[in-house]
């Protein structure tokens, strides 16, 4: 299976400022049909998860452009370029490149 | 808009069955795949396996794929999970997710496995 790994597990962040969570696969996500199937996701405190990128870098509708992602082959990064109150929860990356599809631990993020 | 619901919590005894169902609306069930997934209380996300609504195919992590089936009515377009053989560790807010990469999520039904 492929092993996906996030740092750092807990992030306090101050308001206002940038945030960067990083994501790395033990094997390459880079699809036969050319495409990375590297996604993100968002579970704020008692909800269910919600999809913010896709794809490495594609926003999901509704999704406030403060979020951005970017990476390739193996090393992936979810930057939050303000972060805001409602942003606290925990972030998780996700492939969908292998079979069975992995998550990593996750990312706490909470404010100072 | 796309929305799933799922079933209502679940209590359930060492040993026994239970099934979770995942009502889909505002899209066409039989076009996209549907997921499963869990999450142990304060842990992260498992993905179990998901299910062509179109075909009925399923794929099934190996972690369970000898307790866990998935099903789905496309007349009710809604999907089930029966997962067997119920342990303790099997405690969990299990979720239904729909579309490439689990674009949609369900709220989650909470299944507790206890003597």
């Amino acid at each position: 299976d492929v092993v996906m790994t996030q740092s750092p597990l807990s992030l306090p962040v101050t308001l206002g400022q940038p945030a960067s969570i990083s994501c790395r696969s033990s094997q390459s996500l880079v699809y036969s049909d050319g495409n990375t199937y590297l996604n993100w996701f968002q579970q704020r405190p008692g909800q269910s998860p919600r999809r913010l990128i896709y794809k490495v870098s594609n926003r999901d509708s509704g999704v406030p452009d403060r979020f951005s992602g970017s990476g390739s082959d193996t090393d992936f990064t979810l930057k939050i370029s303000r972060v805001e109150a409602e942003d606290v929860g925990v972030y998780y990356c996700m492939q969908g490149s292998h079979w069975p599809l992995t998550f990593g631990p996750g990312t706490k993020v909470d404010i100072k | 808009q796309v929305q799933l619901v799922q079933s209502g919590a679940e209590v359930k005894k060492p040993g026994a069955s239970v099934k979770v169902s995942c009502k889909a609306s505002g899209y066409i069930f039989t076009n996209y795949a549907l997921h499963w997934m869990r999450q142990a209380p304060g842990q992260g996300l498992e993905w179990m396996g998901w299910i062509n609504p179109g075909n009925g195919n399923t794929k099934y992590s190996q972690k369970f794929q000898d307790r866990v089936t998935f099903t789905r009515d496309t007349s009710a377009t809604t999907a089930y999970m029966e997962l067997s053989s119920l342990k303790s560790e099997d405690t969990a807010m299990y979720y239904c997710a729909s579309h490439t990469s689990a674009a949609y999520w369900g709220q989650g039904t909470l299944v507790t496995v206890s003597s």
